[in-house]
């Protein structure tokens, strides 16, 4: 079965280091996005791509970046972790417009 | 850009009694509208959408509305059981590509 996962489930780091989660999905989606939900404001839009060398900032894009160079895989770096990042990231797919997400399993990440 | 607004932030019902969660939204061109349903520590799952030619979808107890004129949506889960507790979100988009924009959550909980 097609599906979309994240790793490591669980990083913590240190302020200043640069730390990247992997996202790698099966379903041959087009589009891709990196959520950060925080307690009180759901899901905020990180990055996403809608196709490969394709990238695009989102509600809270400062201190993070992505790159696209295959359809599976979206790795999101936090090029300088602060402790303002910690925080559960929520890695989706879609097939195009109008369908559905499919999310992975979550990265919690904590910044010490 | 668009911005998504939900309420209320939490809902306690008893079980068997109905709960109603609303959101509004600002962009007027946004025509895809999901909720979602995330258990503690999971990944949100699409429980359903509704897109912006329909007024009104239902799926077993629960029904989604639209009101375009208003900008708002909502979700009714009828005769609630235990297992219906959870945080629901509602989230909105436009266009081919389909970035999900989401409301701040509502923590549901339906007490026997």
């Amino acid at each position: 079965d097609a599906e979309i996962t994240q790793s490591p489930r669980h990083k913590i780091t240190e302020t200043g280091r640069q730390v990247t989660l992997a996202c790698h999905q099966t379903w041959n989606h087009n589009n891709m996005f990196w959520y950060r939900q925080d307690l009180g404001h759901g899901l905020r839009l990180i990055h996403y791509s809608y196709g490969v060398q394709d990238t695009n900032k989102g509600e809270v894009s400062d201190g993070y970046s992505v790159s696209r160079s295959n359809t599976e895989d979206l790795p999101l770096t936090l090029e300088s972790a602060a402790s303002s990042q910690t925080s559960v990231y929520f890695c989706a797919s879609s097939r195009d417009g109008g369908s559905p997400l499919h999310f992975g399993n979550g990265t919690r990440l904590t910044v010490t | 850009g668009e911005n998504v607004e939900q309420h209320p932030s939490t809902l306690s019902v008893q079980e068997g009694d109905s709960a109603v969660i609303k959101c509004t939204y600002s962009d007027s061109a946004s025509n895809y509208f999901p909720w979602y349903k995330q258990e503690l520590g999971k990944r949100p799952q699409l429980i359903i959408d509704i897109r912006s030619n329909v007024g009104e979808k239902k799926d077993q107890r629960i029904a989604v509305t639209l009101n375009k004129t208003a900008k708002h949506f909502s979700l009714h889960i009828t005769e609630t059981q235990p297992e219906d507790s959870a945080v629901y979100f509602c989230a909105a988009s436009k266009g081919q590509g389909g970035k999900l924009i989401f409301g701040q959550g509502t923590e549901l909980s339906v007490k026997p």
